[in-house]
C-alpha cells in the first residue's frame, strides 16, 4: 500500500523559511516522479512543483519559482520542498503526491503552512 | 499558462446523472484527469487519461474529452458522491501541471 506522510508545516513569519518533508513507503520511490500541490483555505487546488524520479528535472509554478525548491533523497525515500521568502498567500495545506503519466495517483494527507506575523 | 474553466457548482437528485464539464482551448488534444475531494480530506484520483478508472473507483464514474470540453459523468448519483471535483492536465508547452477551478457537486 502506498503511503505518503507530509510534515514540517508550521506558523511562520512573512519573509521566513520552512522545509516540508514527505516520507514515502509502499512503492519503488525512485521510479516515480513526485509533486507538491497546495490548497489555500476555502480555495481550489494549485500545482506547485514537480520532480523526476532521479531528481535531475524540476518544474515550478510561476507563482513560486525562485522562492521554492523541490528536492528528493531517494536513499531515504523522502521528498522535500524548501520554501523561502514566505508570503501571506503561501498559507495553505501542502500535499505531496506521486506523479506518473501527468496525473497524481496517490496523495498524502497534507501539512498546514500558515504565514502570519 | 493553460486555463481550464469549470462550473462552480452542480446539483443533482439521488439516482440521477451528474455531468461536470471542464472547458479549455483544444482540450481534446490533451489527457484530462479528474479528482474528487471531500471536506477535510485529500483529493482522490477518479479518472485518468480522459476515461480510465483507477482500481476501486465505481463504474458509475466515467469521463470523456473532445474538442474544447472534457466531461466527468457520475451515474446513479449517491449522497456519498457529494464533493468537490477538479479536472487537471499536463500542459506540455509550459511543462506545468494545471488544475481547473473545481466544481462542488451537491446531492439534493
Amino acid at each position: 500500500e502506498v503511503q505518503l506522510m507530509e510534515s514540517g508545516g508550521d506558523l511562520a513569519q512573512p519573509g521566513g523559511s520552512l522545509r516540508l518533508s514527505c516520507a514515502a513507503s509502499g512503492f519503488t520511490f525512485e521510479s516515480f516522479g513526485m509533486t507538491w500541490v497546495r490548497q489555500a483555505p476555502g480555495k481550489g487546488l494549485e500545482w506547485v512543483s514537480a520532480i523526476s524520479g532521479g531528481g535531475e528535472s524540476t518544474y515550478y509554478a510561476d507563482s513560486v519559482r525562485g522562492r521554492f525548491t523541490i528536492s528528493r533523497d531517494n536513499s531515504k525515500r523522502t521528498l522535500f520542498l524548501h520554501i523561502s521568502g514566505l508570503r501571506a498567500e503561501d498559507t495553505a495545506v501542502y500535499y505531496c503526491a506521486t506523479s506518473s503519466g501527468g496525473f497524481f495517483a496517490d496523495w498524502g494527507q497534507g501539512t498546514l503552512v500558515t504565514v502570519s506575523s | 499558462s493553460y486555463v481550464m474553466n469549470q462550473p462552480p457548482s452542480v446539483s443533482v437528485a439521488p439516482g440521477k446523472t451528474a455531468t461536470i464539464t471542464c472547458g479549455g482551448n483544444n482540450i481534446g488534444s490533451k489527457s484530462v484527469h479528474w479528482y474528487q475531494q471531500k471536506p477535510g480530506q485529500a483529493p482522490v484520483l477518479v479518472i485518468y487519461y480522459n476515461s480510465d478508472r483507477p482500481s476501486g473507483i465505481p463504474e458509475r464514474f466515467s469521463g470523456s474529452n473532445s474538442e474544447n470540453t472534457a466531461t466527468l459523468t457520475i451515474s446513479r448519483v449517491e449522497a456519498g458522491d457529494e464533493a468537490d471535483y477538479y479536472c487537471q492536465v499536463w500542459d506540455a508547452g509550459s511543462e506545468h501541471r494545471v488544475f481547473g477551478g473545481g466544481t462542488t457537486l451537491t446531492v439534493l
